[in-house]
Order: C-alpha cells, then sequence, then structure tokens
C-alpha cells in the first residue's frame, strides 16, 4: 500500500515558467511532509518542508502547499531554472508509533527545465 | 558542514559474496537509515535504528542485515549478493525520529552484482 504518491514520473517546463510538482498521501497521521531534490549519482538533498498545521511554507523560489482535507500537497517552483532539473521526492513522516517508520518517500518526479 | 559519508561511491561484486556497506556520520544523530532507490519504485526502506546495537526491519529487510556497534556508524550487509540487489543504497540520518528536520543523505554507493 502506497501511503505517499506522486502520479507524474516526469514533468518539462520551460525555463522562466512555474513548475508545479505534486503528491498525494493516504496516511491521516502523517505530521511532516517535505521535498528532496536529486541529482544523478548524488544522495537527495532537503529542499523545504511543512507542518501538518500549515497550509503554505515559502522559500525564496519555492513554496510548498498543503490541503489537509484533500490529502494534497504541491512544490511550486518560480521561475524555474536550469539547474533545478532534477528528481524531486514528496516525503511524510508520522509521530513514533503513528504508522510508518522513518520518512516515507513517493516514486519521485522529473522535472525537466528546458531552455 | 554536517556529513554523512558512505564509503564507496562504486561496487562490482559477485553473486553469493557477502556485501559490506558502510556510513559513517559526524552529527551524533542517534537515527540511522538505510534505504535503495530504483527506477520507477523511489526509495525503499531497508533498515534503521535509533540507538547504538539497536536496529528495526523497514519495508523491505529480507537478504540484508545490519550493524551498529557506535553511534556514527551504521553497516548494511548483503549476506549473499543477489543480481536483484542491484541497485543505489543510500544511507541518512537524523536529529529526530519524526520528520520535522529531514534527513541529511550520504552520497550514495552503486552497487552492481554480477
Amino acid at each position: 500500500d502506497q501511503q505517499v504518491k506522486q502520479n507524474s514520473p516526469s514533468l518539462s517546463v520551460q525555463e522562466g515558467r512555474i513548475s508545479i510538482l505534486n503528491c498525494d498521501y493516504t496516511n491521516s497521521m502523517f505530521d511532516y511532509f517535505l521535498w528532496y531534490k536529486k541529482y544523478p549519482a548524488e544522495g537527495p538533498t532537503f529542499l523545504i518542508s511543512i507542518s501538518s498545521i500549515k497550509d503554505k511554507n515559502e522559500d525564496g523560489r519555492f513554496t510548498v502547499f498543503l490541503n489537509k482535507s484533500a490529502k494534497h500537497l504541491s512544490l511550486h517552483i518560480v521561475p524555474s531554472q536550469p539547474g533545478d532539473s532534477a528528481v524531486y521526492f514528496c516525503a511524510a513522516s508520522t509521530p513514533v508509533g503513528g504508522g510508518a517508520d522513518g520518512l516515507t518517500f513517493g516514486k519521485g518526479t522529473h522535472l525537466i527545465i528546458q531552455p | 558542514d554536517v556529513k554523512v559519508t558512505q564509503s564507496s561511491r562504486y561496487l562490482v561484486k559477485r553473486t553469493g559474496e557477502k556485501v559490506f556497506l558502510e556510513c559513517v556520520q559526524d552529527m551524533d544523530h542517534e537515527n540511522m537509515f538505510w534505504y535503495r532507490q530504483d527506477p520507477g519504485l523511489g526509495l525503499r526502506l531497508i533498515y534503521f535504528s535509533y540507538d547504538v546495537k539497536m536496529k528495526e526491519k523497514g519495508d523491505i529487510p529480507e537478504g540484508y542485515s545490519v550493524s551498529r556497534e557506535k553511534k556514527e556508524r551504521f553497516s548494511l550487509i548483503l549476506e549473499s549478493a543477489s543480481t536483484n540487489q542491484t541497485s543505489m543504497y543510500l544511507c541518512a540520518s537524523s536529529l529526530t525520529q519524526g520528520g520535522s528536520y529531514g534527513y541529511t543523505f550520504g552520497s550514495g554507493t552503486r552497487l552492481t552484482v554480477v
């Protein structure tokens, strides 16, 4: 049972435009949601997170929106730059005993920024 | 700068060999994790540890074991390597068990079993 879902394996966006990456989840016990960015042959790096009690968190060009009633979150990147081309993983955590161990990751979305 | 260091970037091993993947962190984190990443499958948790000498199975522990004799070191062991264990292996550590601080990942070990 996949608790964190990223339904788009890939996304192509023109440089300078907005990139929107989506993520859905099923476990209502998740208390934090995180986005990681991964380049080939490197480990994932933490990008931005949001607590389940918030609906928006912003950090520079990156904004994460959380719609708890829809169990949906999205990452917005504005404006998109060539260096943003990478695989983006959505992840979620629960408090201890919340039904998942560690971070639960989605399968990732490969973002390609076109010049 | 905080670091999680994985001893090898690339490894090639033969079927049936015992394989050790080493991971060291310098952040004094109690929590350490081993994931594998495969195309189309994302990151899947193999084992994790919340304290020295403590280990817990993740989602896909079959064919693997781990060792945590010291706080800073978490080793993943493939008892008898098989071709379906060819993958990218990622070690991570975290300050808390929950995800508020996120995880710090190592650079990964690309293991090929032939």
